[in-house]
């Protein structure tokens, strides 16, 4: 138990649904992060939001769009996805965005389009 | 470039046996460089973080060394158990000229320890 936690774990979805990823911390940080894990690529850091502000895209398309309400919820909203789009879809926190921090990272969310 | 490459790829070895892993990274301004251990199918731990004047830090049976003039780490796994059987990822982190801070993931290398 990292203190960050993600629904669903599993998630299957058709290429013209819609469905949101969910992440929740329980460490009081205030940074937070989107990243996705594909097979044998190194993770790749979509989002950043530092005090609920996305101080960070990484040029990800617009068909992920991502909300952070206050410092300890952050979603990620799918719509019209593709399957190259499926992925391990890990959400993460620290204290700051500086490198002295540690992320810690949540268990996951499996996507798969189909 | 900043890339970060990870070897071997995957390993295994059997239980009790040690194990070293490697990082070579092109990082520049280098900040720091941590270790994450991935098991399969959840999120990645830190196992330990390094910076610039550190050359060794230990973890338990986990051992990491920094070779800042090389620029090469390597993480040591010592009696090995069955529970080290996941993927470990080296992570450097940037400073870049805007102030902020990114972070460079290498693809990890798999290793398995076998009864």
């Amino acid at each position: 138990e990292t203190g960050v936690t993600q629904t669903p774990r599993h998630l299957v979805m058709g290429m013209t649904n819609k469905k949101s990823l969910k992440c929740e911390q329980h460490l009081g940080h205030n940074a937070m992060y989107w990243y996705k894990q594909s097979a044998k690529k190194p993770l790749e850091l979509m989002f950043v939001y530092n005090f609920k502000e996305q101080t960070e895209n990484n040029s990800v398309p617009s068909r992920f769009s991502p909300e952070c309400p206050n410092s300890s919820h952050l979603f990620l909203h799918l719509h019209t996805l593709q399957p190259e789009d499926s992925a391990l879809y890990l959400c993460a926190s620290s204290q700051g965005s500086g490198s002295g921090n540690t992320i810690y990272f949540g268990e996951g969310s499996w996507l798969t389009v189909v | 470039k900043n890339q970060v490459e990870q070897s071997p790829q995957s390993l295994i070895i059997l239980e009790g046996k040690n194990c070293t892993l490697q990082c070579n990274y092109t990082v520049s301004p280098f900040s720091n460089l941590r270790w994450y251990k991935q098991d399969t199918g959840r999120g990645p731990v830190s196992l330990t973080i390094m910076t610039f004047s550190e050359n060794t830090k230990s973890n338990g049976r986990y051992t990491a060394t920094l070779d800042a003039d090389t620029k090469q780490s390597s993480l040591h796994i010592t009696a090995s158990q069955l529970s080290d059987s996941a993927s470990y990822i080296c992570v450097v982190s940037a400073l870049l000229t805007s102030g902020t801070y990114k972070y460079i993931f290498g693809t990890g290398t798999r290793l398995k320890v076998l009864a």
